[in-house]
């Protein structure tokens, strides 16, 4: 096992489109979650799912962000109709104890 | 919510030398755990020490350790024999458990740029 793995790394989109980013986890880690990180900024809470379930959503996250978890494995986060300031790394972490491990994150751009 | 706060925007250090960062939080609870993460340049988030609040003893990890304050809601993180490699932002984080739905997440503070100098 490689560690947690996201992707695309990077994401370029026209205001507008729908983009979506997947997150595989670590093996057997069934907690997952999503943050977002602007630059000169530490990475911010979006949702957390134990297993499938999704147990918290931020306030951050508009009705445009939806995440999924299907049978508790990878994880996607969908962002419906971008605007601008949605440019942002999206970081997947996963864990199965009290450490977190985070992927290398996906840098979205939105022109 | 807990809040956590890193008031150092940006540190130096002369390689080989020792530097300590700075973190303070904001809880009310009486165990939790508290982290430092590395995030160089354009890499991912790396886990560099934990420690436990019901642990009095600060935690160390080779050349990294942490002086935990509980009572003061302090977190230091120092690097010792600081090496080129070390240069990175550096996070403080507080893992929050809501103990109403079974979430849990980490607060970051707003990070310390660290450069080192050869």
């Amino acid at each position: 096992d490689t560690g947690v793995s996201q992707n695309p790394r990077h994401k370029i989109t026209k205001r507008g489109q729908n983009v979506t980013f997947r997150c595989d986890p670590i093996s057997e880690h069934n907690r997952l979650y999503w943050y977002r990180q602007t630059l000169g900024q530490g990475p911010e809470f979006l949702t957390y799912f134990q297993n499938e379930a999704q147990l918290e959503k931020s306030r951050l996250l508009s009705d445009r962000f939806s995440a999924e978890r299907p049978k508790g494995s990878f994880s996607t986060l969908e962002i419906q109709r971008t605007e601008q300031g949605d440019s942002a790394m999206y970081l997947c972490a996963s864990s199965s104890g009290p450490e977190a491990f985070f992927g290398q994150g996906t840098r979205l751009t939105v022109v | 919510a807990q809040t956590v706060t890193q008031s150092q925007p940006e540190m130096s250090v002369q390689e080989a030398e020792t530097v300590t960062l700075s973190c303070t939080y904001d809880t009310s609870e009486s165990d939790y755990y508290l982290f430092w993460y590395k995030q160089p340049p354009s890499r991912q988030m790396i886990l560099v020490i934990r420690q436990e609040a019901y642990k009095q003893q600060n935690a160390t990890e080779n050349r990294f350790s942490v002086n935990f304050q509980k009572a003061a809601k302090s977190f230091s993180l120092k690097i010792s024999d600081s090496q080129l490699g070390d240069a990175a932002m550096y996070f403080c984080a507080y893992r929050e458990i809501s103990k109403l739905g079974g979430s849990e997440k980490l607060v970051f503070g707003k990070g310390t740029k660290l450069t080192v100098n050869p």
